[in-house]
């Protein structure tokens, strides 16, 4: 039973380096979200899709880019990582009209 | 969007009742009030919600005042495993809403002391 899951769990990136945060899930869910925590902060949505080939942007957009090929997957893509965007890395999903929204256990990435 | 208060800190000693309060007096006619904990090093987790009645699950029972400006979750014994963030969120219903673009704001750390 494996809900939501994020890879990699840490992540160590120089400034202007680019990489891709994955999210899977296996519930069949129409939607997926990434939220950032930074610390000692709520989560704050990032970007969101509500169905394959559907994206849009969430409260803090900027530097990250995100596509929905299929169902199963949302990567989220740093374009060019900067210090700013050292926080913890949360994905969700849930039904359409769902209530409830399942995380994974997130990422911390650090930005050096 | 309508935004909820919720003290910063609590505590509760284990195997007591924990009522943990949050207020939202701009809260619409559609707004959903959901509860997500989060505990230390862990993604949120789902906790109970609910639009005008009081709810009652497996983890926590959720009492929503007749006016809706506030509502609180009920931890009906607590545990040492309860210690975590409470976030209180308000979503919008229907099929527009629901779990969708939750706003999390700093929520409440309860510390349970055994």
């Amino acid at each position: 039973n494996a809900g939501v899951t994020q890879t990699p769990k840490f992540q160590v990136l120089k400034t202007g380096q680019s990489m891709t945060l994955q999210c899977a899930q296996d519930m069949n869910h129409e939607y997926m979200s990434w939220y950032r925590q930074d610390p000692g902060m709520g989560l704050r949505l990032i970007h969101y899709s509500v169905g394959a080939g559907i994206t849009d942007q969430g409260e803090v957009p900027n530097g990250y880019n995100v596509s929905r090929s299929t169902t199963e997957d949302f990567p989220l893509r740093l374009l060019s990582a900067a210090p700013s965007q050292t926080s913890v890395y949360f994905c969700a999903s849930s039904y359409t009209g769902g209530t409830e929204a399942f995380f994974g256990q997130g990422t911390r990435l650090t930005v050096v | 969007d309508a935004k909820t208060t919720q003290p910063n800190s609590m505590e509760s000693n284990e195997e007591e009742p924990v009522h943990l309060p949050c207020n939202h007096s701009t809260i619409s006619g559609t707004d959903y009030i959901h509860w997500y904990r989060q505990l230390p090093s862990q993604g949120p987790e789902y906790v109970i919600h609910g639009l005008t009645s009081n709810v009652n699950n497996r983890m926590a029972s959720l009492a929503i005042a007749e006016d809706r400006k506030s509502s609180t979750l009920i931890l009906h014994r607590a545990t040492l495993r309860d210690a975590a963030v409470y976030y209180c969120i308000l979503s919008r219903g229907g099929p527009s809403g629901s779990a969708r673009q939750l706003t999390f704001g700093s929520g409440t750390q309860l510390t349970v002391l055994p």
